[in-house]
Order: C-alpha cells, then structure tokens, then sequence
C-alpha cells in the first residue's frame, strides 16, 4: 500500500530535549516536505527536499533542521525544543517533474502530535 | 509567492443540505489548486485538483470544486452533505515550476442531523 508512515505519532517532551520526528514514504516520491499545523493558521511548510541531499527552508525553519540521505526517510530534527514547538507535525510527498512545470499532488503522513512542556 | 484565503472559519449545515466553502487564492500565474479534508485525527486526504481544462472538477465522496479566474475563487461544494462529512477542510494553491504549495488557514465543518 502506498504510504506515508510518521513515529511517533504522539509525544511529549520537555523543553532542551532533542528530539527526532521519523518520516518514510514508499512510492520513490522524489519530494518531501514537513509542515506544522496550529489553529487558525493551516499548515505551514517547516522544510522541504526536491531529492536526496538537497534540501531547502519552508516558512517556518527556525529550531528545526532536516537531512534527506536516503529517497524514501525524510526525518524532522528538533535539537533543543521550545514550548512554542508544541504543534500539529505533517510529513508529505510527491512527485517532482520539472519538465511538466506542474506541481505533484503531496500525499501526506498522519501526523505527529508534539507537546513541548 | 502564492497565497490562500478561507474566508470561513467554521461553517454548520444541516444533514442533506447543500454545502458550499470558500477559497481565493491569490498568484499571478497559472494556479493550481487543491483541496484536501481532515478527518478528526487523521492526515490530509486529497479531495479534487485543478491544474487546466475543464473549470468544474469533479472529486471524491461527491465534491466538486468550480475554478473561476475572474473572481481568484475555487470554491468547494457538494449538493447534500452526509454526516461523516464533518471535517476540516483546505483549500491549497501550488506555483508553476515548482513544488511548493500554500495552504489556507481551513473551514471546520459540522454537520447537524
């Protein structure tokens, strides 16, 4: 089945406390991205990655980092977190074909529930 | 860069009535747009795109969504709302020539029986 699977799905954590956020998709989608959704806001793209070893910050990066070794892992990165991290975490992917000029349609995990205490 | 505007936070229908949901997009080129629903604790599951053609779309579980460039709308609407309809819904607008993709800030929708 093709999927895209994130763990843990809920956490609690305290603030400091590096943490890791896994993200694995299985359809050789050669784009993946990490957003946060918080009330009133939608979603908003944290970071994203066009292929392996290229990545690039969304619109809201900071106190998160990325690495994309691998096409099929996109893990999220908090190295010291804050309370105002306590969110919504949504990994997606697609795929990228620039010769169409169109957008692929992202599929998305089932989020992660983080609380930053 | 694009831009996406829900004009409706929270919206209440009655079961099996019709249900329209806003979305303006802003962009200055083709836009290709999106909607996605949530189900409570669940991802983002894709209801219908637009990227050309045929300016009425037809997606899943009975949505349709309507493109018109003159008013920067692409509205979601489905003739009668069923119970498990209720969700939160997004309205998402993608750019040429790139993945990146913008989305609107949702329309809860609650459905009474």
């Amino acid at each position: 089945e093709a999927q895209v699977t994130q763990n843990p799905r809920y956490l609690i954590t305290v603030t400091g406390k590096k943490l890791t956020v896994t993200c694995s998709q299985n359809m050789n989608h050669e784009y993946m991205s990490w957003y946060r959704q918080d009330p009133g806001l939608g979603l908003r793209q944290i970071y994203y990655s066009m292929n392996v070893e290229v990545t690039d910050k969304g619109d809201v990066p900071e106190g998160y980092k990325v690495s994309r070794k691998e096409k099929r892992n996109f893990p999220l990165i908090l190295e010291s977190p804050s309370p105002n991290q306590t969110s919504l975490y949504f990994c997606a992917s697609s795929l990228w074909a620039p010769t169409s000029g169109r957008p692929g349609t992202q599929y998305f995990g089932p989020g992660t529930r983080l609380l930053v205490l | 860069a694009q831009s996406v505007t829900q004009p409706d936070i929270h919206i209440t229908v009655s079961e099996g009535a019709s249900l329209e949901l806003r979305c303006n997009y802003s962009y200055g080129a083709t836009p290709y747009l999106f909607w996605y629903v949530q189900s409570p604790g669940q991802g983002l599951q894709l209801l219908l795109k637009y990227f050309s053609g045929d300016t009425l779309v037809q997606g899943i579980k009975g949505f349709e969504a309507e493109f018109k460039r003159s008013q920067s709308s692409f509205n979601l609407r489905k003739p009668s709302v069923h119970w498990s309809d209720a969700a939160e819904y997004f309205c998402a607008v993608g750019a040429t020539n790139n993945n990146d993709m913008r989305f609107g800030a949702g329309t809860r929708l609650t459905v009474k029986p």
